[in-house]
Protein backbone atom coordinates (compact mmCIF):
# COMPACT_ATOMS: atom_id res chain seq x y z
CA UNK A 1 0.00 0.00 0.00
CA UNK A 2 1.37 3.09 -1.35
CA UNK A 3 1.88 6.00 2.03
CA UNK A 4 3.01 9.36 1.82
CA UNK A 5 3.45 10.60 4.99
CA UNK A 6 3.53 14.72 6.36
CA UNK A 7 3.34 16.35 9.79
CA UNK A 8 0.16 17.81 9.84
CA UNK A 9 1.25 20.85 11.91
CA UNK A 10 0.35 23.56 12.04
CA UNK A 11 4.03 24.87 11.72
CA UNK A 12 4.39 28.34 12.66
CA UNK A 13 7.27 30.52 10.26
CA UNK A 14 7.70 34.67 11.21
CA UNK A 15 7.47 36.23 7.91
CA UNK A 16 10.73 36.59 6.05
CA UNK A 17 12.21 33.46 7.21
CA UNK A 18 12.69 29.63 5.70
CA UNK A 19 9.57 27.68 5.85
CA UNK A 20 10.49 23.77 6.04
CA UNK A 21 8.18 21.29 4.83
CA UNK A 22 8.94 17.59 4.92
CA UNK A 23 7.38 14.52 3.35
CA UNK A 24 8.60 10.54 3.57
CA UNK A 25 6.88 7.85 0.97
CA UNK A 26 6.51 4.09 1.27
CA UNK A 27 6.85 3.12 -2.00
CA UNK A 28 10.14 2.70 -3.55
CA UNK A 29 8.65 2.36 -7.17
CA UNK A 30 7.39 6.02 -6.86
CA UNK A 31 8.90 7.92 -9.72
CA UNK A 32 7.57 11.50 -9.53
CA UNK A 33 6.81 13.45 -6.76
CA UNK A 34 4.62 16.71 -6.44
CA UNK A 35 4.01 19.62 -3.86
CA UNK A 36 0.60 21.42 -3.81
CA UNK A 37 -0.38 24.16 -1.69
CA UNK A 38 -4.30 24.27 -0.97
CA UNK A 39 -6.46 26.97 0.78
CA UNK A 40 -9.37 26.69 3.04
CA UNK A 41 -12.18 25.00 0.35
CA UNK A 42 -10.37 25.32 -3.00
CA UNK A 43 -9.19 22.73 -5.08
CA UNK A 44 -5.07 22.29 -4.56
CA UNK A 45 -2.56 24.19 -7.20
CA UNK A 46 0.46 22.62 -8.04
CA UNK A 47 3.70 24.26 -6.52
CA UNK A 48 6.62 22.40 -7.86
CA UNK A 49 6.94 18.87 -9.12
CA UNK A 50 10.70 16.57 -9.28
CA UNK A 51 11.40 13.43 -10.10
CA UNK A 52 15.40 13.13 -10.07
CA UNK A 53 17.39 13.14 -6.82
CA UNK A 54 19.06 16.23 -5.72
CA UNK A 55 17.49 19.84 -5.80
CA UNK A 56 14.73 21.93 -7.62
CA UNK A 57 14.64 25.61 -7.38
CA UNK A 58 11.72 27.84 -8.81
CA UNK A 59 11.80 31.51 -7.41
CA UNK A 60 11.21 31.61 -3.80
CA UNK A 61 10.82 27.59 -3.82
CA UNK A 62 13.11 24.47 -3.16
CA UNK A 63 12.36 21.12 -3.64
CA UNK A 64 14.51 18.34 -2.30
CA UNK A 65 14.44 15.04 -3.48
CA UNK A 66 16.02 11.80 -1.71
CA UNK A 67 15.13 8.26 -3.71
CA UNK A 68 17.17 6.49 -1.25
CA UNK A 69 15.67 7.80 2.11
CA UNK A 70 12.24 8.09 0.33
CA UNK A 71 12.41 11.91 1.62
CA UNK A 72 11.05 14.55 -0.38
CA UNK A 73 11.23 18.48 1.22
CA UNK A 74 10.19 21.77 0.09
CA UNK A 75 11.49 25.22 1.09
CA UNK A 76 9.60 28.41 1.25
CA UNK A 77 12.58 31.65 1.08
CA UNK A 78 11.19 34.50 2.43
CA UNK A 79 7.79 33.42 4.19
CA UNK A 80 4.86 35.73 3.16
CA UNK A 81 1.68 35.52 5.41
CA UNK A 82 0.23 34.58 1.47
CA UNK A 83 2.21 31.87 1.39
CA UNK A 84 0.27 30.38 4.98
CA UNK A 85 -1.94 27.71 3.52
CA UNK A 86 -2.18 23.53 3.79
CA UNK A 87 0.86 22.14 1.66
CA UNK A 88 0.08 18.89 0.34
CA UNK A 89 2.69 16.03 -0.85
CA UNK A 90 1.57 13.45 -3.58
CA UNK A 91 3.83 10.98 -5.60
CA UNK A 92 2.69 8.74 -8.12
CA UNK A 93 4.37 5.86 -10.05
CA UNK A 94 3.44 5.58 -14.00
CA UNK A 95 1.84 2.74 -14.80
CA UNK A 96 3.80 0.34 -16.64
CA UNK A 97 2.00 0.92 -20.39
CA UNK A 98 2.83 4.52 -20.20
CA UNK A 99 -0.34 5.61 -19.02
CA UNK A 100 -1.01 7.81 -16.29
CA UNK A 101 -1.54 6.87 -12.47
CA UNK A 102 -3.59 8.62 -9.73
CA UNK A 103 -1.36 10.70 -7.48
CA UNK A 104 -1.30 9.52 -3.40
CA UNK A 105 -1.08 11.98 -1.39
CA UNK A 106 -0.36 12.74 2.56
CA UNK A 107 -2.61 14.41 5.05
CA UNK A 108 -0.50 18.04 4.56
CA UNK A 109 1.15 20.55 6.81
CA UNK A 110 -0.52 23.22 7.63
CA UNK A 111 2.04 25.87 7.62
CA UNK A 112 1.15 29.72 9.45
CA UNK A 113 3.41 32.45 8.13
CA UNK A 114 3.32 34.96 11.25
CA UNK A 115 3.41 39.07 10.26
CA UNK B 1 -3.08 26.11 -21.24
CA UNK B 2 -4.28 22.89 -19.38
CA UNK B 3 -7.40 24.07 -18.00
CA UNK B 4 -9.97 21.50 -16.26
CA UNK B 5 -13.17 23.23 -15.49
CA UNK B 6 -15.26 20.94 -12.93
CA UNK B 7 -19.81 22.05 -12.31
CA UNK B 8 -21.30 22.81 -10.28
CA UNK B 9 -18.64 24.13 -7.46
CA UNK B 10 -21.75 23.11 -4.92
CA UNK B 11 -24.58 21.26 -4.59
CA UNK B 12 -26.76 20.83 -1.78
CA UNK B 13 -29.08 17.55 -2.14
CA UNK B 14 -31.79 15.10 -0.28
CA UNK B 15 -30.55 11.97 0.84
CA UNK B 16 -31.60 9.12 -1.43
CA UNK B 17 -31.56 11.19 -4.61
CA UNK B 18 -28.39 11.32 -7.27
CA UNK B 19 -25.92 14.22 -8.19
CA UNK B 20 -23.91 14.20 -11.24
CA UNK B 21 -20.38 16.27 -11.65
CA UNK B 22 -18.97 17.18 -14.45
CA UNK B 23 -15.31 17.83 -15.01
CA UNK B 24 -13.93 18.81 -18.62
CA UNK B 25 -10.75 19.40 -19.97
CA UNK B 26 -11.13 23.07 -22.29
CA UNK B 27 -8.18 23.45 -24.00
CA UNK B 28 -6.38 19.70 -24.43
CA UNK B 29 -7.60 16.21 -24.60
CA UNK B 30 -7.55 13.96 -21.44
CA UNK B 31 -7.56 10.33 -22.30
CA UNK B 32 -7.25 9.91 -18.47
CA UNK B 33 -9.20 11.46 -15.67
CA UNK B 34 -9.13 11.23 -11.84
CA UNK B 35 -11.48 11.27 -8.89
CA UNK B 36 -10.78 12.39 -5.71
CA UNK B 37 -12.75 13.17 -2.53
CA UNK B 38 -11.56 14.97 0.36
CA UNK B 39 -13.03 14.73 4.34
CA UNK B 40 -12.84 17.89 6.27
CA UNK B 41 -9.34 17.73 7.53
CA UNK B 42 -8.13 14.96 5.26
CA UNK B 43 -6.16 14.72 2.61
CA UNK B 44 -7.18 13.92 -1.03
CA UNK B 45 -8.19 10.10 -1.64
CA UNK B 46 -8.25 8.92 -4.92
CA UNK B 47 -11.34 7.24 -5.94
CA UNK B 48 -11.20 5.88 -9.60
CA UNK B 49 -9.31 6.56 -13.39
CA UNK B 50 -11.35 7.44 -15.63
CA UNK B 51 -10.39 6.43 -19.54
CA UNK B 52 -11.77 7.47 -22.03
CA UNK B 53 -14.00 5.08 -23.88
CA UNK B 54 -13.31 2.21 -20.89
CA UNK B 55 -14.89 1.22 -17.69
CA UNK B 56 -13.29 3.17 -15.13
CA UNK B 57 -10.57 1.40 -12.44
CA UNK B 58 -12.05 2.11 -9.07
CA UNK B 59 -9.65 2.08 -5.72
CA UNK B 60 -10.49 -0.45 -2.85
CA UNK B 61 -13.13 0.51 -1.14
CA UNK B 62 -14.95 2.43 -3.77
CA UNK B 63 -18.34 1.71 -4.43
CA UNK B 64 -18.46 1.55 -8.57
CA UNK B 65 -22.50 1.15 -8.59
CA UNK B 66 -22.77 3.92 -6.22
CA UNK B 67 -20.08 6.06 -7.93
CA UNK B 68 -20.66 5.57 -11.52
CA UNK B 69 -18.11 7.33 -14.29
CA UNK B 70 -18.69 7.75 -17.44
CA UNK B 71 -15.66 9.53 -19.79
CA UNK B 72 -17.37 9.44 -23.03
CA UNK B 73 -15.11 11.93 -24.81
CA UNK B 74 -11.55 13.08 -24.33
CA UNK B 75 -12.71 15.96 -22.94
CA UNK B 76 -15.51 15.19 -20.48
CA UNK B 77 -15.65 13.41 -17.24
CA UNK B 78 -19.15 12.81 -15.22
CA UNK B 79 -19.11 11.36 -11.45
CA UNK B 80 -22.71 10.20 -10.37
CA UNK B 81 -23.26 10.28 -6.73
CA UNK B 82 -26.06 7.89 -6.67
CA UNK B 83 -28.98 7.31 -3.53
CA UNK B 84 -26.60 9.89 -1.71
CA UNK B 85 -26.44 9.78 1.85
CA UNK B 86 -25.22 11.98 4.01
CA UNK B 87 -21.72 10.40 4.88
CA UNK B 88 -21.51 11.05 0.89
CA UNK B 89 -20.66 14.71 2.15
CA UNK B 90 -17.56 15.66 1.17
CA UNK B 91 -15.13 17.87 -1.34
CA UNK B 92 -15.33 16.07 -4.94
CA UNK B 93 -12.06 17.20 -6.66
CA UNK B 94 -11.04 15.66 -10.50
CA UNK B 95 -8.08 15.81 -12.19
CA UNK B 96 -6.65 15.66 -15.86
CA UNK B 97 -3.98 14.20 -17.33
CA UNK B 98 -3.06 16.88 -19.84
CA UNK B 99 0.04 14.25 -21.28
CA UNK B 100 2.52 16.86 -20.44
CA UNK B 101 4.66 14.56 -18.91
CA UNK B 102 4.99 14.53 -15.15
CA UNK B 103 4.08 18.21 -14.27
CA UNK B 104 0.54 17.45 -16.11
CA UNK B 105 -1.80 17.07 -13.24
CA UNK B 106 -4.71 19.66 -13.98
CA UNK B 107 -6.93 20.23 -11.22
CA UNK B 108 -10.32 20.92 -11.48
CA UNK B 109 -11.86 23.39 -8.98
CA UNK B 110 -13.71 20.87 -6.58
CA UNK B 111 -17.18 20.18 -5.51
CA UNK B 112 -18.73 20.41 -2.18
CA UNK B 113 -21.30 18.12 -2.09
CA UNK B 114 -23.98 18.21 0.46
CA UNK B 115 -26.26 15.68 1.42
CA UNK B 116 -29.39 16.68 3.83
Amino acid sequence: QKEVEQNSGPLSVPEGAIASLNCTYSDRGSQSFFWYRQYSGKSPELIMFIYSNGDKEDGRFTAQLNKASQYVSLLIRDSQPSDSATYLCAVNMRGSGGGADGLTFGKGTHLIIQP
Amino acid sequence: GAVVSQHPSWVICKSGTSVKIECRSLDFQATTMFWYRQFPKQSLMLMATSNEGSKATYEQGVEKDKFLINHASLTLSTLTVTSAHPEDSSFYICSADSGQGNSGYTFGSGTRLTVV
